[in-house]
């Protein structure tokens, strides 16, 4: 069975760093994209970006360029989301989901149950 | 940036009555659009790809068509399950998804 399982809620202090994970299961973890999706509340879901595992290719959304970084380690099935320095309208649900790709057909099959973070003074 | 914008905001409907919501991008993405329904507290859940082919376990009752800039998911019986929002999301201009603002379908 495909699983994303991601870390536990965190409350951080604007300017603290964070990085949070998304761990997959049950399926080839290096040969599949995953991509990071943020909610901010009572709000859409806003696209932040994507890693191949197997060889890092890591590609954002001009949005999120330079205010997080996406990485991912296959030895152990995991990917990560990371801010250096956290600001208050960081404050959102963040998703990991698995990225099938075949011809010039992507979609999101798999998703995580999501990582609440919280930057607040 | 492709823009995807839904319509209506809310739609507010009975069980067993037919819904359609729509999304139109702001240029062509062919039949490079999926859907994704979201329930309170839950991560979404994928329904339609390619414009019109149901992902795997979705109900026939769940439809999409359209091509280009035109979208449309249509629920033909509604069931008290399908009570969410609903999204459209691009990957014709892959890696740069972007999702619409979402459709909330709840029960009148």
């Amino acid at each position: 069975e495909v699983q994303l399982v991601q870390s536990g809620a965190e409350v951080k202090k604007p300017g603290e760093s964070l990085r949070i994970s998304c761990k997959g299961s049950g399926y080839s973890f290096p040969n599949f994209w995953i991509g990071w999706v943020r909610q901010m509340p009572g709000k859409g879901l806003e696209w932040m970006g994507i890693i191949f595992p197997g060889d890092s290719d890591t590609r954002y959304s001009p949005s999120f360029q330079g205010q997080v970084t996406i990485s991912a380690d296959k030895s152990i099935s995991t990917a990560y989301l990371q801010w250096s320095s956290l600001k208050a309208s960081d404050t959102a649900m963040y998703y990991c989901a698995r990225q099938i790709a075949y011809g010039s057909t992507y979609y999101l099959d798999y998703w995580g149950q999501g990582t609440l973070v919280t930057a607040s003074s | 940036e492709i823009v995807m914008t839904q319509s209506p905001a809310t739609l507010s409907a009975s069980p067993g009555e037919r819904a359609t919501l729509s999304c139109r991008a702001s240029q062509s993405v062919r039949s490079n659009l999926a859907w994704y329904q979201q329930k309170p507290g839950q991560a979404p859940r994928l329904l339609i790809f390619s414009a019109s082919t149901r992902a795997s376990g979705i109900p026939a009752r769940f439809s999409g068509s359209g091509s280009g800039t035109e979208f449309t998911l249509t629920i033909s019986s509604l069931q008290s399950e399908d009570f969410a929002v609903y999204y459209c999301q691009q990957y014709n201009n892959w890696p740069l998804y972007t999702f619409g603002q979402g459709t909330k379908l709840e029960i009148k």
